[in-house]
């Protein structure tokens, strides 16, 4: 079975550009979610989906940052435009439920981020 | 508040010898317990859950974890480290009343020495 799968997996990017990272997640999956990882600390969540529908997007900086699940399957995360700290590791995961507290999150390789 | 606290950011271990991952949360709620392991530029990968069954609870490669209530604390032990094992170990919480928002500690990076 193949897991989460998520492009590119690495971006250089210069400050003010635009730009966006896509989410395959593990097939039948309800919830999908993409989390922030800054160097050296845990990650973050950004936005959760349970299919369509974005059901906790309270942590995503809406000036800059955008994410869509049109479908309910793939899921696209946009930033524009791009400041010196995005730069990151964006994480994409997901998970067979309805996004309980027990379900287990399965995780992509992340994409790296380097703006400059 | 609720949060989780790694209580060591580095742990360095001989090969052979037990690994001890220290981990406490912070909540008023019963939690959902999880560690994860992410190897250099590798996804993470769950270890093992704790989800208010049996409060020791046995994970992949020989990891296992306590939930121990009264302390507030679920540590994350081998009892013989492997030269695979070195990564970064997250200690994960996640709340009834938070759908399924994860949240992470800061991390323990594991080396392991020949």
């Amino acid at each position: 079975e193949a897991g989460v799968v998520q492009s590119p997996r690495y971006k250089i990017i210069e400050k003010k550009q635009p730009v966006a990272f896509w989410c395959n997640p593990i097939s039948g999956h309800n919830t999908l979610y993409w989390y922030l990882q800054n160097l050296g600390q845990g990650p973050e969540l950004l936005i959760r989906y349970e299919n369509e529908e974005a059901v906790d997007d309270s942590q995503l900086p809406k000036d800059r940052f955008s994410a869509e699940r049109l479908k309910g399957v793939d899921s696209t995360l946009k930033i524009q435009p791009a400041e010196l700290g995005d730069s990151a590791v964006y994480l994409c995961a997901s998970s067979p439920g309805q996004g309980t507290s027990q379900e287990t999150q399965y995780f992509g390789p992340g994409t790296r981020l380097l703006v400059l | 508040a609720q949060s989780v606290t790694q209580l060591d950011s580095h742990v360095s271990v001989s090969e052979g010898t037990p690994v001890l991952l220290r981990c406490n949360y912070s909540s008023s709620y019963s939690p959902s317990l999880f560690w994860y392991v992410q190897h250099p530029n590798k996804g993470l990968q769950l270890l093992l859950k704790y989800t208010s069954a049996a409060t020791l609870v046995k994970g992949i490669n020989g990891f296992e974890a306590e939930f121990k209530k009264s302390e507030t604390s679920f540590h994350l032990t081998k009892p013989s480290a492997h030269m695979s094992d070195a990564a970064e170990y997250f200690c994960v919480v996640s709340f009834y009343n938070q759908g399924g928002k994860l949240i992470f500690g800061q991390g323990t990076e594991l080396s392991v020495k020949p």
